[in-house]
């Protein structure tokens, strides 16, 4: 599976857009990218997920590049409650441990009154 | 919020103890995974599950065993617990491999 790059922290205003980038460049055809978040002490919250097109829900956006090399999730009106740990992760359709996600360390976003 | 169920939700018990945790599922979902979530190591895959009966390692099996007699019920065992493995332990299920995994709350176990 992929590796995934993510800035450690951000801060964003309640009530604003939160983007929140991840750089996956090795990504090959068959792979996925999927958001996840962690509030503290909570066990993990699954958000969204895509392949090339861009996706959205009732929790956020994902919108990947054409290439496929970057993706950004956004939440369109942040509030505290989403204050948390997002994980970016790429995984194949069929991966040679199946259904394992590799979490890596994930970005810290703080959003302030 | 999926239906998943863990138990205990804390526990503190003594080294060369043995120890399980349970999940319990109201989804019907194929798949059952445990994981734990150390700082610095983010999560990792303990043992999975893909129907009852079926189970396999992930990428840190050792020290644990798991078993799936039944569809809702995930056991993860603890041999004899050592204080590395304490640790906070995560149950996530899907309903095919390529669908989204969700978790539940966790049980926090120190082994002292």
């Amino acid at each position: 599976d992929a590796k995934t790059t993510q800035p450690p922290s951000m801060d964003c205003a309640e009530g604003r857009a939160a983007n929140l980038p991840c750089n996956h460049s090795t990504i090959s055809g068959n792979e996925y990218v999927y958001w996840y978040r962690q509030i503290h002490s909570q066990g993990p919250q699954y958000i969204i997920h895509g392949l090339k097109n861009n996706e959205t829900n009732e929790m956020a956006s994902l919108i990947i590049t054409e290439d496929r090399k970057s993706s950004t999730l956004i939440l369109p009106h942040a509030t505290l409650r989403d204050t948390a740990v997002y994980y970016c992760i790429v995984r194949a359709l069929f991966s040679s441990n199946t259904g394992k996600l590799i979490f890596g360390q994930g970005t810290t976003l703080q959003v302030k009154p | 919020d999926a239906g998943i169920t863990q138990s205990p939700r804390h526990k503190v018990t003594e080294t060369g103890t043995p120890v399980t945790l349970r999940c319990h599922q109201t989804e019907n979902h194929r798949y059952m995974y445990w994981y734990r979530q150390d700082p610095g190591h983010g999560l990792r895959l303990i043992h999975y599950s893909y129907g009852v009966k079926d189970t396999d390692k992930g990428e840190v099996s050792d020290g644990y065993s798991v078993s799936r007699s039944k569809t809702e019920d995930f056991l993860l065992t603890l041999e004899s617990a050592t204080s590395s493995q304490t640790s906070v332990y995560f149950c996530a299920i899907s309903e095919e491999v390529v669908q989204p995994q969700h978790f539940g709350d966790g049980t926090r176990l120190s082994i002292l």
